[in-house]
């Protein structure tokens, strides 16, 4: 059960689009169209921004989507703004019917 | 309003036991797959185990497989942890969240956590 790997770190500046990536193997990632991605911000719960690699829950900003080719989902956030600036977990579910997360990435707007 | 209420954290000697209860409110745990999460101080999520929606499959990280067991009682709408075998490598602030009710894989509500500290 190795964590999904992911960039420790990623950085913007406000309006433009960052992309976090997610990477995993055939046994997680690449085996189901079951990929989430949560946004956390310090001292609080994680907020659940994208589930099944795509689906935006209601209420969640159209400026995020989420994507997946072959192994590796992606996270894309456009105009980007201050209070996006948060740590994100992609997460997925696996072969063992068990769940993974990826080690996070740590989001700057500059 | 979904509400997840945790409770049960604090300090454990190593090789000991707490059993973590989180109470659910504003929708019903029977009609809800639910998983219990946790995190280090400073470090990541990490998934620590399931329980389906009629309770009758559950399924566990490998570093707490056997030592720790999900469960939960229908009539007080509550969700449980019991952690055996306690180590240090186990202190992390521990969430229960609730599968998302559309029927995705992803987890729509989180409680806010109680920590469990494993030290001598």
């Amino acid at each position: 059960q190795s964590a999904l790997t992911q960039p420790a770190s990623v950085s913007g500046s406000p309006g433009q689009s960052i992309t976090i990536s997610c990477t995993g193997t055939s046994s997680n990632v690449g085996g189901y169209d079951y990929v989430s991605w949560y946004q956390q911000h310090p001292g609080k719960a994680p907020k659940l921004v994208i589930s099944d690699v795509y689906k935006r829950p209601s209420g969640v900003s159209d400026r995020f989507s989420g994507s997946k080719s072959g192994n590796t989902a992606s996270l894309t956030i456009s105009g980007l703004q201050a209070d996006d600036e948060a740590d994100y977990y992609c997460n997925s579910f696996t072969t063992s019917s068990t769940w993974v997360f990826g080690g996070g990435t740590k989001l700057t707007v500059l | 309003e979904v509400q997840l209420v945790e409770s049960g954290g604090g300090l454990v000697q190593p090789g000991g036991s707490l059993r973590l209860s989180c109470a659910a409110s504003g929708f019903t745990l029977s009609k809800s797959w639910m998983h219990w999460v946790r995190q280090a101080p400073g470090k990541g999520l990490v998934w620590v185990s399931r329980i389906n929606s009629a309770g009758t499959s559950t399924t566990y990280a490998d570093s707490v497989k056997g030592r720790f067991t999900i469960s939960r009682d229908h009539a007080k709408n509550t969700l449980y942890l019991q952690m055996n075998s306690l180590r240090a490598e186990d202190t992390a602030v521990y969430y229960c969240a609730r599968g998302d009710a559309s029927g995705t894989y992803g987890v729509d509500y989180w409680g806010q956590g109680t920590l469990v500290t494993v030290s001598s």
